[in-house]
Parts: structure tokens; C-alpha cells; sequence
């Protein structure tokens, strides 16, 4: 079972595009929703959380739909720097009913802005 | 941004030799987690550690592998006898108890199993 998928990609979009990644995730006790990128062989960083209501960070905006397990990510006027691997991450409870619990990531979408 | 720091950036073993990897975590930072990210695939979860024990581990997390914090400050995996599947990035991740489980990652270990 897959608990975090994601959009296979590559995306690639010019300078200034909007793009749009989306996310399923299994587990319907999930707490925690993130979009974390990652650079070629970097850690992951978080990019932000993701709200029930929607939030946004600049040109980045998230949405969560708890009842369709769902999750997205829209960019905005894109940039060179933008060129990532974007990867969507869920914690679930731990085996105790902690939200402690680990962080599932999905395989991530691979995002190339050219100029 | 919080830094987690980890040492080596880089390790090159024999199949069947121990490695132990090393990570300075964020300072009052309680919550300590191990994950790896085996090249093309996703990021995996390995352990958790809190309070001086394991929270929870993964299936991947077996006998071989060991975690601890030796000193009160590092926190270390180690693998007893690496295999070539063992081969990763490994990344330690921290958390306080006051963000939302935001956990915030090392730059991580390149093991290559030879």
C-alpha cells in the first residue's frame, strides 16, 4: 500500500508559469501535511505546512481536502529557483496514538523551470 | 532555519564492517528520527527516538541497526554489519515539542557498501 502518492511528473514550465502538483494520502488519521522540496542528492526542507483551510506563502499556495485524502500545491509565477523535487509528506499516529508519529513522504514530483 | 548538523558527509565501508553515522541535533530539541532515501526512491522512515528510547521504528529497522544518544548530545544509527542494500542517504531529523511535528533534516550521510 502506498500511503503517500503523488503526481509522477517531470514538469517542465517556462519562467512565470503556474503549476500545480496534487496528492492522495491513505491514511485518514494523518495529522501533520507538508510540502517539504528536495535539490538533487540535499536534504528535504520544508516548504510549508498545509491547513485545513488553505494557506499560502507567496507564490505558494496549499490546500488540504481531508475528506478526499487530498492534497495540493500551486505555484505561481515560477522561477529558475523553483526547480526542485517537490515531495508531499504525511505523519500518521505512532503505534502508541502519538503524534509523534513518522513522516511518510511520497516519491515526489521532479519540477524544471527553463528560462 | 534550525540546523541539524551530521558527520560524515560521506562513508565508504566494506559489506559486513559496522558504520556508525552521527548527528548534532537542534539545541532543545527533544525529538530525534532517522530516515534514509535509498538513490531515486523516497524518503523512508527508519526510528524515532524520545527520551532516551525508541518511540517507534519501522520494518526496515532491524536487528542490525541500533540507535542511541552516547553522550546526552549526539545521536547515532549504527549498522553492525552493512549489506549492499544498505546503501543510502541517510538523514537525522529533529523536532520540538511546540511545531506541528515539523521535523527539520540534516544534510545527511552517503553510505556506499562496497
Amino acid at each position: 500500500r502506498k500511503e503517500v502518492e503523488q503526481d509522477p511528473g517531470p514538469f517542465n514550465v517556462p519562467e512565470g508559469a503556474t503549476v500545480a502538483f496534487n496528492c492522495t494520502y491513505s491514511n485518514s488519521a494523518s495529522q501533520s501535511f507538508f510540502w517539504y522540496r528536495q535539490d538533487c542528492r540535499k536534504e528535504p526542507k520544508l516548504l510549508m505546512s498545509v491547513y485545513s483551510s488553505g494557506n499560502e506563502d507567496g507564490r505558494f499556495t496549499a490546500q488540504l481536502n481531508r475528506a478526499s485524502q487530498y492534497i495540493s500545491l500551486l505555484i505561481r509565477d515560477s522561477k529558475l529557483s523553483d526547480s526542485a523535487t517537490y515531495l508531499c509528506v504525511v505523519n500518521a499516529l505512532s503505534d502508541r496514538g502519538s503524534t509523534l508519529g513518522r513522516l511518510y513522504f511520497g516519491r515526489g514530483t521532479q519540477l524544471t523551470v527553463w528560462p | 532555519e534550525p540546523e541539524v548538523t551530521q558527520t560524515p558527509s560521506h562513508q565508504v565501508t566494506q559489506m559486513g564492517q559496522e558504520v556508525i553515522l552521527r548527528c548534532v541535533p537542534i539545541s532543545n530539541h527533544l525529538y530525534f528520527y532517522w530516515y534514509r532515501q535509498i538513490l531515486g526512491q523516497k524518503v523512508e522512515f527508519l526510528v524515532s527516538f524520545y527520551n532516551n528510547e525508541i518511540s517507534e521504528k519501522s520494518e526496515i529497522f532491524d536487528d542490525q541497526f541500533s540507535v542511541e544518544r552516547p553522550d546526552g548530545s549526539n545521536f547515532t544509527l549504527k549498522i553492525r554489519s552493512t549489506k549492499l542494500e544498505d546503501s543510502a542517504m541517510y538523514f537525522c531529523a529533529n523536532r520540538d515539542r511546540g511545531d506541528k511535528n515539523i521535523q527539520y533534516f540534516g544534510a545527511g550521510t552517503r553510505l556506499s557498501v562496497l
